[in-house]
């Protein structure tokens, strides 16, 4: 079945560049997607890529795709305090209803 | 539009008592998502819709907690009785259902504590 990994927790100082990572298993997904959840919030979409490409820029935020490795990261350059947040992958599930399989979440902490 | 809508936003109730959450979904959306999140078992898909018809409802805990979808701009979550165990955030999501692009919204939640 479809699945998504993620490490639970990351810690960076603030001006230093966080990578989350993540594995997924369908590789028939057509977008994945990265999702912020700040405190005492829902989630809410931050960004995404579409399956045919390996990379995708939007300001401090750079996404790259491995699709061969089903690989997907994201990069956020220049850390502030106010990224701290849980980050969540998740890919379009096979059943075509909208249903998305979520990762846990990795807790980003930015120290100052 | 104003988003995704859930009520209450708090919920305080004893063990034993009937919880009913609500959400309105974003008009147009056809999928519609009720979600949990825990800090032991992170955030779980209980149960969705499509088109106002359960599609799957494996992540339902157990037969105290039952989700209806009269119309497609209201959804409820019951649990009947209530276990401080179900203590939780509950969070609805809705999005166009489909095979492409799913972006999903999501409500702020009901922080629901069950004493």
């Amino acid at each position: 079945g479809e699945d998504v990994e993620q490490s639970l927790f990351l810690s960076v100082r603030e001006g230093d560049s966080s990578v989350i990572n993540c594995t997924y298993t369908d590789s028939s997904s057509t977008y994945l997607y990265w999702y912020k959840q700040e405190p005492g919030a829902g989630l809410q979409l931050l960004t995404y890529i579409f399956s045919n490409m390996d990379m995708k820029q939007d300001q401090r935020l750079t996404v790259l795709l491995n699709k061969k490795d089903k690989h997907l990261s994201l990069r956020i350059a220049d850390t502030q305090t106010g990224d701290s947040a849980i980050y969540f992958c998740a890919e379009s599930h096979s059943s075509n209803t909208g249903k998305l399989i979520f990762g846990q979440g990795t807790t980003l902490q930015v120290k100052p | 539009d104003a988003g995704v809508i859930q009520s209450p936003r708090h919920e305080v109730t004893e063990m034993g008592q009937e919880v009913t959450l609500r959400c309105k979904p974003i008009s147009g959306h056809n999928s519609l998502f009720w979600y949990r999140q825990t800090m032991m078992r992170g955030l779980e898909l209980l149960i969705y819709f499509n088109n106002n018809v359960p599609i799957d409802d494996s992540g339902m805990p157990e037969d105290r907690f039952s989700a209806k979808m009269p119309n497609a701009s209201f959804s409820t979550l019951k649990i009947q009785p209530s276990e401080p165990r179900d203590s939780a955030v509950y969070f609805c999501a809705s999005s166009f259902g489909g095979p492409s692009y799913n972006e999903q919204f999501f409500g702020p939640g009901t922080r629901l504590t069950v004493l």
